[in-house]
This record gives C-alpha cells, sequence and structure tokens, in this order.
C-alpha cells in the first residue's frame, strides 16, 4: 500500500525567506509520480508541482521546487522568496500505477508566513 | 467557466436527510474524481469517473453514497440517510486526460462543507 507522510502540522516563516516542507512516502511501486497542493483557506486545492519518479532532475515552478531524493523517498517541497499569500495548507501526495496514479494525500502542513 | 465549480458550497441536513452535492468540472476534461475530506485531514479519494463511466468506486465508505456523471460533464453525489460521521468537505476535480498517465493534473472545485447534526 502507499503512504504520504508529513511530519509537521505547522511551519512558520518570515516573509522573503526560503521555507521547506518536508514530504516522504512508502511505495513498492517503481512508476509513480509526486505531487504538492496549496489549499488556502477558501479551500480550493492548487496544483503546484509534480515530479515523476523517473525523472532525473528536481521538478521547479516558478518559486516551488521539489527537493527529490529517491533513495531517501522523500519529495520535500521548497519555497523560495515567501510571501504572504503563501500561507495556507500544503499537501504533499502521491499516484502509483496500481492505483492509476490517483492521489493519495498526507495529512497537510499549515504554513504561515509573517512580516 | 474556467474552473471547477461546485453547489451548494455549504450544506446543512439533519440526520438521515439525503443531500445532493453538484459538480461542473471544466469543459471538455474527460476524468472526474470525488474526494472526501474531513476536518484536519487530507482529501481522501471516493470515486472516478471516465467520461459517463465509473471506473472506479472503491474509496465510497458505504452504499449509502452514490455518484452519476449520466452526460460525461455534470456529476452529482448522492447521500443517503446522512450521518453525523459525514460531515467533511467534499471536493471534485477533474483532468483533461484518463486516468492512467503520470503527471495527469487534477484541477479542484471550492468544495461543499456538508454538516450534518
Amino acid at each position: 500500500a502507499q503512504k504520504i507522510t508529513q511530519t509537521q502540522p505547522g511551519m512558520f516563516v518570515q516573509e522573503k525567506e526560503a521555507v521547506t516542507l518536508d514530504c516522504t512516502y512508502d511505495t513498492s511501486d517503481q512508476s509513480y509520480g509526486l505531487f504538492w497542493y496549496k489549499q488556502p483557506s477558501s479551500g480550493e486545492m492548487i496544483f503546484l508541482i509534480y515530479q515523476g519518479s523517473y525523472d532525473e532532475q528536481n521538478a521547479t515552478e516558478g518559486r516551488y521546487s521539489l527537493n527529490f531524493q529517491k533513495a531517501r523517498k522523500s519529495a520535500n517541497l521548497v519555497i523560495s522568496a515567501s510571501q504572504l499569500g503563501d500561507s495556507a495548507m500544503y499537501f504533499c501526495a502521491m499516484g502509483t500505477g496500481r492505483g492509476s496514479y490517483i492521489p493519495t494525500f498526507g495529512r497537510g502542513t499549515s504554513l504561515i508566513v509573517h512580516p | 467557466g474556467a474552473g471547477v465549480s461546485q453547489s451548494p458550497r455549504y450544506k446543512v441536513a439533519k440526520r438521515g436527510q439525503d443531500v445532493a452535492l453538484r459538480c461542473d468540472p471544466i469543459s471538455g476534461h474527460v476524468s472526474l474524481f470525488w474526494y472526501q475530506q474531513a476536518l484536519g485531514q487530507g482529501p481522501e479519494f471516493l470515486t472516478y469517473f471516465q467520461n459517463e463511466a465509473q471506473l472506479d468506486k472503491s474509496g465510497l465508505p458505504s452504499d449509502r453514497f452514490f455518484a452519476e456523471r449520466p452526460e460525461g460533464s455534470v456529476s452529482t453525489l448522492k447521500i443517503q440517510r446522512t450521518q453525523q460521521e459525514d460531515s467533511a468537505v467534499y471536493l471534485c476535480a477533474s483532468s483533461l486526460g484518463p486516468v492512467g498517465t503520470l503527471g495527469n493534473e487534477q484541477f479542484f472545485g471550492p468544495g461543499t462543507r456538508l454538516t450534518v447534526l
């Protein structure tokens, strides 16, 4: 069975600083995808970034980058130059071939950016 | 509209009532997903449609939950004889391609917050 673990229930960061949100995963599948979503207080899940298990380079999307360490089964999200609007819940998710790549979500990390 | 819409945004039901939650996916999106998100948790998969076909309903918690997408666009999630443990946010998502493709990005709606008294 696949499992996503986010060990940080809450994180605080000062505006303009970088922050790393942790995510570890467990799967026996060789082919899988890792996703990060942002959920602001409005409730909508916003897709941020995707990493495929066979991708050799870490994914980047603007201020977001995914620190993918396959041997350690970790897929940490790095947000550079934090902004007040980054305050939200962040969810790590994984999809594998057995589940036809339907994401399984972690419990989330609450990020608060303060001025 | 440009995104996924859901209605109602909020629903309060008395225990035992039936409820129907609507999802309007992005036009042309083949795949549609329903998730249940309890307070303080990540979304949990309920069911998946490819066009009008319900290909996976393994996440539906009981036979009181029923979903349909008769014309391959709008979907309705129906919960019969609601119980207090059904209180959650119900999220709908759609994606352009069929499931089974890595990186098939899902676009989520704002959710329906269901409270069962």
